[in-house]
């Protein structure tokens, strides 16, 4: 089983500050890799798909980078509507695994 | 537009049984693997079981296993999942999506929750 380990799992930040969130994968998943967002209850939307690519409708200051086992979700300048719980996820063999959540929380 | 839409959630003692549906609507289903993804009280996200387009490939958690059974009707546009053998551990709101074998999870539901109690 592939173990994704999110970090940090608290971030707290201004409106307009950068967010760099961190996913490691306990072996290669190549840029099998996707970021969703949950907000207090709705369902989670996926953000970026294959390690680097915005879904539909996602705003470019979202975006995400990396291959192999280390991925990074950067947030350029955090909205209002930003804040939220953020997961990782990999479909790269089974079972499809999420990390456990960073939870992007208004300072 | 694109949508998927979650039922059959409930209370249920332990040791029961209950059966989930998920009608898809906007997309051409059969053309489309489709996965329950649970998610307990105050937790992170646990994918539960994902099953081809065509309904010939099923996948499962270890921790559903031998428990629940994942399928879908293509003429219906609809996708089930039958849980037998419930423990408390299952209470979770179950979440429909479209994808998760050769793709993301692309389109949600909003869930239905399952609550094993007695």
């Amino acid at each position: 089983e592939t173990v994704l380990t999110q970090s940090p799992a608290t971030l707290s930040l201004s409106p307009g500050e950068r967010a760099t969130l961190s996913c490691r994968a306990s072996q290669s998943v190549s840029s099998y890799l996707a970021w969703y967002q949950q907000k207090p209850g709705q369902a989670p939307r996926l953000l970026i798909y294959d390690a680097s690519n915005r879904a539909t409708g996602v705003p470019a200051r979202f975006s995400g980078s990396g291959s192999g086992t280390d991925f990074t979700l950067a947030i350029s300048s955090l909205e209002p509507e930003d804040f939220a719980v953020y997961y990782c996820q990999q479909r790269s063999d089974w079972p499809r695994t999420f990390g456990q959540g960073t939870n992007v929380e208004i300072k | 537009e694109e949508q998927v839409l979650e039922s059959g959630g409930g209370l249920v003692q332990p040791g029961g049984s209950l059966r989930l549906s998920c009608a898809a609507s906007g997309f051409t289903f059969n053309n489309r693997a489709m996965t329950w993804v649970r998610q307990a009280p105050g937790r992170g996200l646990e994918w539960v079981s994902t099953i081809s387009g065509s309904g010939d490939t099923t996948f499962y958690a270890d921790s559903v296993k031998g428990r629940f059974t994942i399928s879908r009707d293509n003429s219906k546009n609809t996708l089930y999942l039958q849980m037998y053998s419930l423990r408390a551990e299952d209470t979770a709101v179950y979440y429909c999506a479209r994808g998760g074998h050769r793709s993301f999870f692309d389109a949600w539901g909003q869930g239905t929750l399952v609550t094993v109690s007695s």
